[in-house]
């Protein structure tokens, strides 16, 4: 049950998009649609920003979205804010034996 | 608003056993179909899902850790507590408590509590 691949930093300028990407495998997210994203900020927790592949939670900003394919689900932010400079990771149910697994996170560099 | 504290040891001696304990409040333990979990972040690294359990005792964890991990749940005290064998320098991380609420979806955090293996 390795980690889902996500590359380790993405850069955008204010008011660009940037497009985060998370492979698994046909026993995780291509199986499920069961992905969540995850803000973090240094020394905070995490924080849920997408959920079930596309769903916003309540206080999320709309430039947050999410989509899958197969077996990579992606994060697109539209609008980079200074802000957003974050840590991003993504996690995925991967059933009843291997339960969750976490991305290994993609730091994002608002220039 | 429910809130998650961790409590416990920041330093364990390679060998021993590191322990740690979720204080929740704001919201019961026993109150609906969660999951209660522990995660680590070793420095400068990302994510790593320890395992939960269930306000019946239900347990379940990382293949890879299962040896062990030990998770356990005092309804009395509305807390949770994880314990972790044999540690090594490997296991120094911060580790988070947190609800999942299903699906991946862990909802609330504790603040994380840094744990550090040394002699």
């Amino acid at each position: 049950q390795s980690a889902l691949t996500q590359p380790a930093s993405v850069s955008g300028s204010p008011g660009q998009s940037i497009t985060i990407s998370c492979t698994g495998t046909s026993s995780d997210v291509g199986s499920y649609n069961l992905v969540t994203w995850y803000q973090q900020h240094p020394g905070k927790a995490p924080k849920v920003i997408i959920y079930e592949v596309t769903k916003r939670p309540s206080g999320v900003s709309n430039r947050f979205s999410g989509s899958k394919s197969g077996n990579t689900a992606s994060l697109t932010i539209s609008g980079l804010q200074a802000e957003d400079e974050a840590d991003y990771y993504c996690c995925s149910y991967a059933g009843s034996y291997t339960s969750v697994l976490f991305g290994g996170g993609t730091k994002l560099t608002v220039l | 608003q429910l809130q998650l504290q961790e409590s416990g040891s920041g330093l364990v001696k390679p060998s021993q056993t590191l322990s740690l304990t979720c204080a929740v409040s704001g919201g019961s333990i026993s109150g609906g179909g969660y999951s209660w979990n522990w995660i680590r972040q070793p420095p400068g690294k990302g994510l790593q899902w320890i395992g939960y359990i269930f306000h019946s005792g239900n347990t379940h964890y990382n293949p890879s850790l299962k040896s062990r991990v030990t998770i356990s749940v005092d309804r009395s005290k509305n807390q949770f507590s994880l314990k972790l064998s044999s540690v090594t320098a490997a296991d120094t991380a911060v580790y988070y408590c947190a609800r999942e609420i299903g699906g991946s979806k862990f909802d609330y955090w504790g603040q994380g509590t840094l744990v550090t293996v040394s002699s």
